[in-house]
């Protein structure tokens, strides 16, 4: 299965807002409503921020929000802080019962 | 509180064999579909296998007929047994409770392999 399309990098001020975005195919993230988010920092574990295209898990700051058009899904973020500074991750449900990622946007809070 | 350790991670040659385990707490691993995913050195995440809560499995095309994906309900643990290894497989290994499909809720600290002559 082929990786999805992520930016390698995205930046913003702190209160400023981001996006991310994330383009598939009609295999994966244009063929259903399973994309997920993760926010991983270096040496900790994944966390999941988005999934069901746009469902925060339990504790996820409603500054974050997703969404999805077509074959591109979007990771929003608002009010960016330094904490937020991380690699961030999309992965899509495949028709092959398998999973795909992003090759992971570094984003960089200025 | 739910918690997964994984262990079994270390130095091996090309072409040998090694079992990873991911031992769960405060939750039922049969009852999850658990998850293999890994990262290369300075690369991304990359989804490697699913074991369903009904016994099916599914593996990524880079690992397909290598790698194996079993669990001991008796020790609530579920393994990755990682055969013909090569150079390319060297990732740490995250083990991950799935939810939705393709949503890993709750993922362990990584246990490291490394292939190397």
């Amino acid at each position: 299965q082929s990786a999805l399309t992520q930016p390698a990098s995205v930046s913003g001020s702190p209160g400023q807002s981001i996006t991310i975005s994330c383009t598939g195919i009609s295999s994966d993230v244009d063929g259903y409503n399973y994309v997920s988010w993760y926010q991983h920092h270096p040496g900790k574990a994944p966390k999941l921020m988005i999934y069901d295209v746009s469902n925060r898990p339990s504790g996820v700051s409603s500054r974050f929000s997703g969404s999805k058009f077509g074959d591109t899904a979007s990771l929003a973020i608002s009010g960016l802080q330094a904490k937020d500074e991380a690699d961030y991750y999309c992965s899509s449900f495949t028709t092959n019962n398998t999973v795909a990622f992003g090759g992971g946007t570094k984003l960089t809070v200025l | 509180e739910m918690q997964v350790v994984e262990s079994g991670g270390g130095l091996i040659q090309p072409g040998g064999s090694l079992r990873l385990s991911c031992v769960a707490s405060g939750f039922t691993v049969s009852r999850n579909h658990m998850n293999w995913v890994r990262q290369a050195p300075g690369k991304g995440l990359e989804w490697v296998s699913v074991l369903h809560s009904g016994g099916s499995a599914y593996f990524a095309e880079s690992v397909k007929g290598r790698f194996k994906i079993s669990r001991d309900n008796s020790k609530n643990t579920l393994y990755l047994q990682m055969n013909s290894l090569r150079v390319e497989d060297t990732a740490i290994y995250y083990c991950a409770r799935g939810g939705p499909p393709a949503a890993f809720d709750f993922w362990g600290q990584g246990t490291l392999v490394t292939v190397s002559s």
